[in-house]
């Protein structure tokens, strides 16, 4: 059954500690993203990798780090760099454009991650 | 920065009326996708629209990319309570990157 796993779905923390998020696909694709979502928001985005061993800032990069060591999994860090870090994370991924083709991305089901 | 704003933020209807979202970007973009989030759920894609002026169907709802390719309405036709959810329209501004640039999402609720 091929897809897209977050884990944990729910994820306590203290403010201070840094804590990682883990995206896991089967579905054999070279681009991976993560996402934040806050209530009532948009996506927006923080990571991506278009292959493995490389990956680029999104938007709101700052205060979380990512590796891209093997192909199936991109884990982000939320470190205690990150101000506001309390927020659904999604993490997602797709085939890379290729010949001016462009794929849709599949998202996983999410962690929310509240920091007190 | 680039920016893909969406109207209305919010939309209450009642069933079997109809609804329209629409997508306006601040630069031109290669292609547009859509997806819908349900309450609680995770983003699940709709649709791809590639070509200026390009209309797309898919039973009740309507795809529309604009001519200057920064533009793009979802408009559904006699709304149902499974339409309940977020709409996004996402657009990519180049056609060598992956990334994508999601738009605010225009949260429907539908009555019964």
């Amino acid at each position: 059954d091929g897809g897209i796993t977050q884990s944990p779905k729910y994820l306590f923390r203290k403010e201070g500690q840094n804590v990682t998020l883990s995206c896991e696909q089967n579905l054999n694709h070279d681009a991976m993203y993560w996402y934040r979502q806050d209530p009532g928001q948009g996506l927006r985005l923080i990571y991506y990798s278009q292959i493995v061993n490389d990956f680029q800032k999104g938007d709101i990069a700052e205060g979380y780090s990512v590796s891209r060591e093997k192909k199936e999994s991109f884990p982000l860090t939320v470190t205690s760099a990150q101000k506001n870090p309390t927020a659904f994370y999604l993490c997602a991924s797709s085939r890379t454009v290729s010949g001016g083709d462009s794929y849709e991305q599949y998202f996983g089901p999410g962690t929310r991650l509240t920091v007190t | 920065g680039q920016q893909v704003m969406q109207i209305p933020q919010y939309q209450h209807v009642q069933e079997g009326e109809d609804f329209t979202t629409y997508c306006n970007s601040s630069t031109t973009l290669s292609n547009i996708q859509w997806y819908k989030q349900r309450p609680g759920g995770h983003p699940v894609f709709l649709i791809q629209l590639v070509k200026s002026g390009e209309v797309k169907k898919q039973k009740r709802l309507t795809f529309q990319f604009g001519e200057a390719k920064k533009n793009s309405s979802l408009h559904i036709t006699a709304t149902q309570t499974t339409d309940v959810g977020t709409y996004f329209c996402a657009g990519r501004v180049s056609y060598n990157t992956d990334k994508l640039i999601f738009g605010t999402g225009t949260r429907l609720q539908v009555f019964p």
